[in-house]
């Protein structure tokens, strides 16, 4: 089964500064990955997601991801972050092809002025 | 349009007690779910259901129940609240399981203590 797992807890940037959340995956099967996003207070929402296809994926809000297949990798990023990008970022996926996601333990990004 | 409502938003118990966290959506969507958020730990899947009548057990199941009499409506019940459920629970749903093109809906969580 298919399973993620995130290994910054929390990370701290100036405004401006580049951004990468690393998010590693087992392999099993067809790889569907996905990077949800919490703002403080708010619920999960969905930055973008990676079925096939293109490995670079972009999202919301400037924010992209690359699946790196030799890596197992699906690194989230941002060439400049905002104050405003404050928040929690979970990796997610599939544990196999038809069951709910599984998220990793989540990146808190705290940006600072 | 809601989307997916939680109610309540807060709710302290106390050890043994029991309570419903409730869950409603208006999207006509078949799939909803309920997770568990701890610090640290990430969301953790308790229970899910694929349609009313329908539902399976996610990754930590112990503790809860539910039940999904109509589409719309999937309720968790908490029958003997322990301190290790004191979390932010998050009811969530989709249009689809394997259609990767329909996200998670979130709602906007009930935070409860159980002391």
């Amino acid at each position: 089964a298919q399973s993620v797992s995130q290994h910054n807890h929390h990370v701290i940037l100036s405004e401006a500064a580049s951004l990468e959340l690393g998010c590693n995956y087992s392999y099993g099967g067809t790889v569907n990955l996905f990077w949800y996003v919490q703002y403080p207070g708010q619920h999960l929402q969905l930055l973008l997601k990676y079925f096939s296809g293109d490995p670079l994926v972009k999202g919301i809000k400037g924010f992209e991801a690359e699946f790196i297949k030799s890596k197992f990798s699906f690194n989230l990023r941002k060439p400049s972050v905002q104050w405003s990008d404050t928040a929690e970022y979970f990796c997610a996926a599939p544990p196999s092809g038809n069951t709910p996601l599984v998220f990793g333990k989540g990146t808190r990004l705290s940006v600072i002025a | 349009n809601a989307g997916v409502t939680q109610t309540p938003k807060f709710r302290i118990l106390k050890i043994g007690q029991s309570m419903t966290l409730q869950c409603a959506q208006d999207m006509n969507h078949n799939y909803m779910y309920w997770y568990r958020q701890d610090p640290g730990m990430g969301l953790k899947l308790i229970y899910y259901s694929v349609g009313a009548g329908i539902t399976d057990k996610g990754e930590v199941p112990n503790g809860y129940n539910v039940s999904r009499s109509t589409t719309e409506d999937f309720p968790l019940r908490l029958e003997l609240a322990a301190p290790s459920q004191t979390s932010v629970y998050f009811c969530a749903s989709s249009y689809s399981l394997t259609d990767y093109n329909s996200p998670l809906h979130f709602g906007n969580g009930t935070r409860l203590t159980v002391t």
